[in-house]
């Protein structure tokens, strides 16, 4: 059985650095599946941050600038994001999430953790 | 980007209904679509991949079709675990993938 679960602070000041890990178990991260990011602010919809492959190719969402970091470490099962310069905008809670190879399906998600940034 | 417009944004329904919810992308992304449901404090679930294909696990009466940039999902005979907001979201194009806006299902 497949299982991700997201880890890290739940507050972050405006102006630092978001950081989190998605530990994943039942699933090699050599699989042919993209380790994928996705946010959704309080009450609203789903926005994709990016993807990263096992041999270290990425994809980021355009609309995230240059903010956006996502790194895997395969020998302790787990993958990462970091978000920097962060503001209220960035408010949400983060999915980590399993994507299909060719589709891009998600097919397994963790179950969110909610990362609220204040002073 | 690839634009994702689901209509409605809510529905009503009852128990035993069958509901369609309709997804529109802003070019054609042939069947790289995919369909979730997701529930109040829950992460989305995968119910429909490639337009048409039940995820295992997913009961029969949800199904789906179209390709090109008109897409649906059907529930049949609804149950009260269906009510939920449901996304779409495609597959064919990055970055970034899209999601629809949601349609909120809500028990009449």
């Amino acid at each position: 059985q497949v299982q991700l679960q997201e880890s890290g602070p739940g507050l972050v000041k405006p102006s630092g650095t978001l950081s989190l890990s998605c530990a994943v178990s039942g699933a090699s991260m050599n699989s042919t599946h993209w380790w994928t990011w996705v946010r959704q602010p309080p009450g609203k919809g789903l926005e994709w941050i990016g993807d990263i492959y096992h041999r270290g190719n990425t994809n980021n969402n355009p609309s995230l600038k240059s903010r956006v970091t996502i790194s895997i470490d395969k020998p302790n099962n787990r993958f990462s994001l970091k978000l920097t310069s962060v503001t209220a905008a960035d408010t949400a809670i983060y999915y980590c999430a399993r994507g299909g190879l060719g589709k891009r399906q998600f097919d397994y998600w963790g179950q969110g953790t909610l990362v609220t940034v204040s002073s | 980007d690839i634009q994702m417009t689901q209509s409605p944004s809510s529905l009503s329904a009852s128990v035993g209904d069958r509901v369609t919810i309709t997804c529109r992308a802003s070019q054609r992304i042939s069947t790289y679509l995919h369909w979730y449901q997701q529930k109040p404090g829950k992460a989305p679930k995968l119910l429909i991949y490639e337009a048409s294909n039940l995820q295992s696990g997913v009961p029969s009466r949800f199904s789906g079709s179209g390709s090109g940039t008109d897409f649906t999902l059907t529930i049949n005979s609804l149950q009260p675990e269906d009510f939920a907001t449901y996304y779409c979201q495609q597959g064919y194009s990055a970055p970034p993938y899209t999601f629809g806006q949601g349609t909120k299902l809500e028990i009449k």
